[in-house]
């Protein structure tokens, strides 16, 4: 069974960057049949994927067209966890960001993240 | 606007059968299987179905997920008071590159 412990919550100021991490247990980040996602809910978007990263032979990923430019997500194989880069936030930005593994089988239980000045 | 088109809201008694439809494209559930999520109030989003119609181990056999052309369907047989919930369909979009959501249902058990 795959859990996702995802890093606690903050508050940032407009133009800053969001990082979040998440560590997986019950599996290997490095894993040729698993793919590790980013997703975020607002009231205004709902729920909103942002990104994967996964392996297979080397490592790969997709982002949403919405956040491309400003998104990055690395795997760090040393401590099984990826993570969440998001760079310049707007308060656009604030949602509950969700880390989930596989086609969306296991699911973090959630970071708000809040964008304020 | 989500990709996918889903009810907002759906309502049943307890025992009923209710149905939440989700609609997309050739892109997406026509050409990929459908997950549904529950999401309990205040909690993450959780598997409810995977691959059209399969349940993870634990969930109920009173759901069921069905598929046909670029539409899916989930069922909820003998509702409960534990069902209400929001519910979300989901599907790889190919032309996109992304998961793809619905906006959500609303399930009120009257």
């Amino acid at each position: 069974q795959v859990q996702l412990q995802q890093s606690s919550p903050g508050l940032l100021k407009p133009s800053q960057t969001l990082s979040l991490t998440c560590a997986i247990s019950g599996d290997s980040v490095s894993s040729k049949s698993a793919s590790w996602n980013w997703i975020r809910q607002s009231p205004s978007r709902g729920l909103e994927w942002l990104g994967r990263t996964y392996y297979r032979s080397k490592w790969y990923n997709d982002y949403a067209v919405s956040v491309k430019s400003r998104i990055t997500i690395n795997p760090d194989t040393p401590k099984n966890q990826f993570s969440l880069q998001l760079n310049s936030v707007t308060p656009e930005d604030t949602a509950v960001y969700y880390c989930a593994a596989y086609d969306l089988y296991y699911w973090g239980l959630g970071t708000l993240v809040t964008v304020s000045s | 606007q989500s990709v996918l088109t889903q009810p907002p809201s759906a309502s049943g008694t307890p025992g009923q059968r209710v149905t939440i439809s989700c609609s997309g494209s050739n892109s997406n559930i026509g050409r990929n299987t459908v997950n549904w999520h529950q999401q309990l109030p205040g909690t993450a989003p959780k598997l409810l179905i995977y691959g059209n119609n399969q349940r993870p181990s634990g969930v109920p056999d009173r759901f069921s997920g069905s598929k046909s052309g670029t539409s899916a369907s989930l069922a909820i047989s003998g509702l409960q008071s534990e069902d209400e919930a929001d519910y979300y369909c989901a599907a790889w979009d190919d032309n996109l590159k992304a998961w793809v959501f619905g906006g959500g249902t609303k399930l009120t058990v009257l």
